[in-house]
């Protein structure tokens, strides 16, 4: 069955870039999204078709695909975007996600 | 405005059956390219994926869970369910309904998820 790769944890500073990479076979042959769910609460769309941004999600988030590893991207990250992060795709009928990234902002 | 909103018991017992309903408002559940997903997450792990059901009532399910799941659909009511029987422990979890974009296949809509917990 096809699987996503997601690293745990990343930790990044206020004001600085962060980094979530999210990992799969061939995954530029498919779209992969994203999802951030803070505590409690359910999961937010971020990015879909591999870089698009819903309307109301600030521009500082930005995602790539290429390869075997899709990208989202924090440009300046805030305190309000310590979260978890989750990356999904599909694959021959079936939901994948990846098993979740804990953004910590220090 | 578009509103997911899950409904259901909040205990099971194990070895019985899971039922939950999903009511969609805001538009049509019959109406445009939309897949109807049931979605679960265990305290403090990951997104799970049960399966969906499409407007045309063809469904896809999650192969580690397939034997013992069943989502419907009622346009009449613009509800979709999840059945899952034969719970364990291992099936508490927060269960989400979310609406899932046909082409481009994220899920743009997510309700507000309910808990589920399987103990006697």
């Amino acid at each position: 069955s096809y699987e996503l790769t997601q690293p745990p944890s990343v930790s990044v500073s206020p004001g600085q870039p962060a980094t979530i990479t999210c990992s799969g076979d061939k995954l530029e042959n498919k779209y992969a999204s994203w999802y951030q769910q803070k505590p409690g609460q359910s999961p937010v769309l971020l990015i879909y078709q591999d870089n698009r941004r819903p309307s109301g999600i600030p521009e500082r988030f930005s995602g790539s695909n290429s390869g075997n590893t899709g990208t989202l991207t924090i440009s300046e990250t805030h305190d309000m975007d310590e979260a978890d992060y989750y990356c999904q795709a599909w694959d021959s009928s079936h939901v994948v996600f990846g098993g979740g990234t804990k953004l910590t902002v220090l | 405005q578009v509103r997911l909103q899950e409904s259901g018991p909040g205990l099971v017992k194990p070895s019985q059956t899971l039922s939950l309903t999903c009511t969609f408002s805001g538009a049509s559940i019959g109406s445009g390219s939309f897949y109807w997903s049931w979605i679960r997450q265990p305290a403090g792990e990951g997104l799970e994926w049960i399966g969906r059901i499409y407007t045309s009532g063809s469904t896809n399910y999650n192969p580690s869970l397939k034997s013992r799941v069943t989502i419907s659909l009622d346009t009449s009511k613009n509800q979709f369910s999840l059945r899952l029987s034969s719970v364990t422990a291992a099936d508490t979890a927060v269960y989400y309904c979310a609406r899932q974009v046909g082409a481009l296949l994220y899920f743009d809509y997510w309700g507000q998820g309910t808990l589920v917990t399987v103990s006697s």
